[in-house]
């Protein structure tokens, strides 16, 4: 079964860092680009980053709310990706959603798409 | 950074109806690089149009996603009871992806 499972969620306090996690299953995690999307209690989703595969250079890019903050990095050989964030903000409050496109692992032209989304981990940041 | 705008903010119509949703983006995307999602509460978004217009798997075919350039529509021809959700465009058009501040369509 195609799945990604995040964990790592929890409550922190302002100023503080967490180390969420995303376990991969069921296909080539290594030819998949990984991206990061959050969601604020009652708001819309937003983008947070991507990490692209290592073939492809392994380069990630942040949206601008977490540039300089957050860091995303995956580990292949453990079918695992990251998302370090650092100097937390009441505002990174939110669901994050670890999610890629099966159809780009699957070398599909039209893949630009989130087709593989986990059930989202909760970070709370409040003193 | 490709800012989308969505609209209207809330549709609000019967079962049965047919509904519009609007994608407007700041700058010309390809129109493979233009995706829509359905979110229910409590659950993780799931993909329902790429390129614009073809439906990923096991997506009913009341649902039509239509637009190039800058203007994108997601029409759900007959709306039924599990359609009322809140609904998402995003772009892959550059190195920055972001997401429609989203459409809520709930029943009249």
């Amino acid at each position: 079964e195609v799945q990604v499972v995040e964990s790592g969620g929890d409550l922190v306090k302002p100023g503080g860092s967490l180390r969420l996690s995303c376990a991969a299953s069921g296909f080539i995690f290594s030819s998949a680009w990984m991206s990061w999307v959050r969601q604020a209690p009652g708001k819309g989703l937003e983008w947070v980053g991507r990490i692209k595969s290592k073939s492809d250079g392994e380069t990630t890019d942040n949206a601008a709310p977490v540039k300089g903050r957050f860091t995303i990095s995956r580990d292949d050989s453990k079918n695992t990706l990251y998302l370090q964030m650092n100097n937390l903000k009441a505002e990174d409050t939110g669901v994050y959603y670890c999610t890629t496109s099966l159809r780009k692992v699957l070398r599909y032209f039209d893949w630009h798409a989130f087709d593989i989304w986990g059930q989202g981990t909760m970070v709370t940041v409040s003193s | 950074e490709i800012v989308l705008t969505q609209s209207p903010g809330t549709l609000s119509l019967s079962p049965g109806q047919r509904g519009t949703l609007s994608c407007r983006a700041s700058q010309n995307i390809t129109s493979n690089y233009l995706a829509w999602y359905q979110q229910k509460p409590g659950q993780a978004p799931r993909l329902l149009i790429y390129g614009a217009s073809t439906r990923a798997t096991g997506i009913p075919d009341r649902f039509s996603g239509s637009g190039s350039g800058t203007d994108f529509t997601l029409t759900i021809s007959r709306l039924e009871s599990e359609d009322f959700a809140v609904y998402y465009c995003q772009q892959f058009g550059n190195s920055l992806w972001t997401f429609g501040q989203g459409t809520k369509v709930e029943i009249k």
